[in-house]
């Protein structure tokens, strides 16, 4: 069974550009959710992807998005990084709202906003 | 809105000495209580979910206990590679999102 992955593993910006970071769920899920954790933290959920629809959001504004591909893998874009972005970006899958509440993690990217 | 508080923010151990760790939670339709290990520079790691008042689940030196008001995660007899930063989370709403405390970082001295 292969686990959750996550593209770029560490990440660079400048203020002001734009990011998308990838994420690949686990065989068999089809909900995604993303999370960003800051030092020392715990993760905030941004959003729900859900059989490619957003399913839910957290506290943040509209320039972060994302996608849900027919596969359920996922994208989260960030527009006009501002340097408060800088933080660890997580994704995890689950089952879907008909299963199970586990949501399984992947290693995360670290972003860095200079 | 949703609050989930652990204490303490750090604990060290010796090897071999057993305590707890709490998570308290103020949340609307708590559908679960999530327990995570997280390593530095890693994601969390899921250990256990609680549904309901009285429940408890075990897995090795670890256990979790619910209430209608707290968690608590007990360490039993601990060894250094016990030593992380454990996470408690909640999940409410709709997307049934998870609401995480600022967890409780671990060392176990051997």
């Amino acid at each position: 069974e292969t686990g959750v992955t996550q593209s770029p593993t560490h990440l660079i910006k400048t203020r002001g550009q734009q990011v998308t970071l990838r994420c690949s769920s686990q065989s068999g899920h089809n909900t995604v959710s993303w999370y960003q954790q800051a030092l020392g933290q715990g993760p905030q959920f941004i959003f729900q992807y859900y059989r490619e629809e957003e399913n839910g959001r957290g506290n943040f504004p509209p320039r972060f998005s994302g996608l849900q591909f027919p596969n359920y893998s996922s994208e989260l874009n960030v527009n006009a990084l501002e340097l408060d972005d800088s933080a660890l970006y997580l994704c995890a899958s689950s089952t879907g709202l008909a299963g199970g509440l586990e949501q399984y993690f992947g290693p995360g990217t670290r972003l860095t906003v200079t | 809105e949703d609050q989930v508080t652990q204490s303490p923010e750090a604990l060290r151990l010796q090897e071999g000495e057993s305590s707890s760790l709490n998570c308290s939670y103020t949340v609307s339709g708590l559908r679960g209580l999530f327990w995570y290990r997280q390593d530095p520079g890693k994601g969390p790691e899921f250990l256990f979910t609680l549904y309901s008042a009285g429940e408890e689940k075990e897995k090795e030196r670890l256990k979790a206990t619910l209430t209608k008001k707290e968690s608590f995660l007990h360490i039993t007899a601990p060894k250094p590679e016990d030593s992380a930063t454990y996470l408690c989370a909640a999940s409410s709403g709709s997307a049934r999102q998870l609401t995480f405390g600022s967890g409780t970082q671990l060392t176990v001295l051997p």
